[in-house]
C-alpha cells in the first residue's frame, strides 16, 4: 500500500505570496492532520480533517486554511506569507476502526522557504 | 489543553548500550494513547511504539520498550542494544480518546549513537 504523499517536496516563495500544499493519505484513511515543524517550536498542530469536515484546529492565524476532498486528499493554503512561515509542513493520515483512530502515518513533508 | 514535555533536548549513547528517553504529559483524562515517533535526519517520521492508557502492561517492540507510569504521567522509551540507525529525533506524543484525532507532541530529543 502506498504511503502518505505530499507535493511539492520543496517550495520557495516570496513574502506576501500565497501557497497551496497537497497531501494524499494512505488508501482508506479518512483522517488527515497537518503540522508545522520548526527547529524552535517543534511540531505544532494546524488542523485535522475527517470525511471533508474540519474537526480540530490549532492556534494559527486565519491565513492558514485547509480543506479535504471526497477522496480524502487534503490541501493546505497559506495566504500572505511571512518569513516566519518558513518550515517543514507535515501531513499525517489515520485509519478509523470500530470508532477509534489508529496511529498517524506521516508523509515526507513539504519544505517551505519564504524569502 | 494537554501538554507533553520532553526534558532532554539531546542524548547520546554508545553503540550496543541502552538509553532511556523521558517524557511526561499532563491530562485530566483517563482514556488516551501515547506514542513515540522517530524522525531520522532528512527522513520521514515513523512510529516506534504505542501504548493504550487502559493497558497496564508496558508495550514492547523488539529493542524498543516503554515504561508507562499512569499515575505519574510518565512515558519513557528504552532503546536496548543501540544501533547507528537509531540516531534520530524522537518525539513523544499524546492523543485523547475523546477529542478526535488531535495529537500533542513534545519538543523532541535528539539521539546520537556513538560508534
Amino acid at each position: 500500500k502506498a504511503g502518505v504523499t505530499q507535493t511539492p517536496r520543496y517550495l520557495i516563495k516570496t513574502r506576501g505570496q500565497q501557497v497551496t500544499l497537497s497531501c494524499s493519505p494512505i488508501s482508506g484513511h479518512r483522517s488527515v492532520s497537518w503540522y508545522q515543524q520548526t527547529p524552535g517550536q517543534g511540531l505544532q498542530f494546524l488542523f485535522e480533517y475527517f470525511s471533508e469536515t474540519q474537526r480540530n484546529k490549532g492556534n494559527f492565524p486565519g491565513r492558514f486554511s485547509g480543506r479535504q476532498f471526497s477522496n480524502s486528499r487534503s490541501e493546505m493554503n497559506v495566504s500572505t506569507l511571512e518569513l516566519g512561515d518558513s518550515a517543514l509542513y507535515l501531513c499525517a493520515s489515520s485509519l478509523m476502526t470500530s470508532g477509534r483512530f489508529g496511529e498517524q502515518y506521516f508523509g515526507p513533508g513539504t519544505r517551505l522557504t519564504v524569502t | 489543553a494537554q501538554t507533553v514535555t520532553q526534558s532532554q533536548p539531546e542524548m547520546s549513547v554508545q553503540e550496543a548500550e541502552t538509553v532511556t528517553l523521558s517524557c511526561t504529559y499532563d491530562t485530566s483524562e483517563s482514556d488516551y494513547y501515547l506514542f513515540w515517533y522517530k524522525q531520522p535526519p532528512s527522513r520521514q517520521m515513523i512510529l516506534v511504539i504505542r501504548q493504550e492508557a487502559y493497558k497496564q502492561q508496558n508495550a514492547t517492540e523488539n529493542r524498543f520498550s516503554v515504561n508507562f507510569q499512569k499515575a505519574a504521567k510518565s512515558f519513557s522509551l528504552k532503546i536496548s542494544d543501540s544501533q547507528l540507525g537509531d540516531a534520530a529525533m524522537y518525539f513523544c506524543a499524546y492523543r485523547s480518546s475523546n477529542t478526535g484525532n488531535q495529537f500533542y507532541f513534545g519538543t523532541g530529543t535528539s539521539l546520537t549513537v556513538i560508534p
